[in-house]
């Protein structure tokens, strides 16, 4: 049974930073890419960013580009994203999500971590 | 980038009745592989977001036969047969065609009447 389980989210300061984790479990973990989704609340779903299995490509949608960076360690079975200069605009779930092809053609998704940035 | 546009944004169905979404895309879906990359995903209230379609119209495992998914090129369809209680929540297609970005619809909400 697939199962993907995200942590640190919380409250945040716009300017400040967090990295979440996604530890996942029942597959193998270096043989797919993984992504990040969000959504604020009350809205839609928003793909945030992609690593590749191995080889470790990394791609980014454009509101984050430049502050948040995606990483995994394959040795641990874990997903990271660390986000740096936080914005009001970011805060929603965060979604840790298995990819069974290319780098966004998603088959689970986690939970969700809470991240809220706010003075 | 792609833009997915779901109809309707909302719908009030009676149990055992059929529902209909439909799904446009700005884009042409089928990719070069000959595959058509085009998801449907229900968000259960209070849930994560759990994949029902994909690629159009296989159904992922353990996803009842009461779903369906069909279309091609930019228009594409799911159909839910006998709506249960159970299927209440926000359905949002995907398309995985042009990546990255994947790119969502705006979702749809099923209540039941």
């Amino acid at each position: 049974e697939v199962q993907l389980l995200e942590s640190g989210g919380g409250l945040v300061h716009p300017g400040g930073s967090l990295r979440l984790a996604c530890v996942a479990s029942g597959f193998t973990f270096d043989d797919y890419a993984m992504s990040w989704v969000r959504q604020a609340p009350g809205k839609g779903l928003e793909w945030v960013s992609a690593i590749g299995g191995r080889a470790g490509d990394t791609y980014y949608a454009d509101p984050v580009k430049g502050r948040f960076t995606i990483s995994r360690d394959n040795s641990k079975n874990t997903l990271y994203l660390q986000m740096n200069s936080l914005r009001a605009e970011d805060t929603a779930v965060y979604y840790c999500a298995k990819t069974y092809s290319g780098c966004c053609r998603f088959d689970y998704l986690g939970q969700g971590t809470l991240v809220t940035v706010s003075s | 980038d792609f833009v997915m546009t779901q109809s309707p944004l909302s719908l009030s169905v009676s149990p055992g009745q059929s529902a209909s979404i439909s799904c446009k895309s700005s884009q042409n879906l089928l990719h070069g592989d000959g595959r058509t990359y085009l998801y449907w995903y229900l968000q259960k209230p209070g849930q994560s977001p759990q994949l029902l379609i994909y690629e159009v119209s296989s159904r992922f495992s353990g996803v009842s036969d009461r779903f369906s998914g069909s279309g091609s090129g930019t228009d594409f369809t799911l159909k839910i047969s006998r709506v249960e209680a159970e299927d209440v929540g926000v359905y949002y297609c995907m398309q995985g065609t042009r990546l990255p970005p994947p790119t969502f619809g705006q979702g749809t909400k099923l209540e039941i009447k």
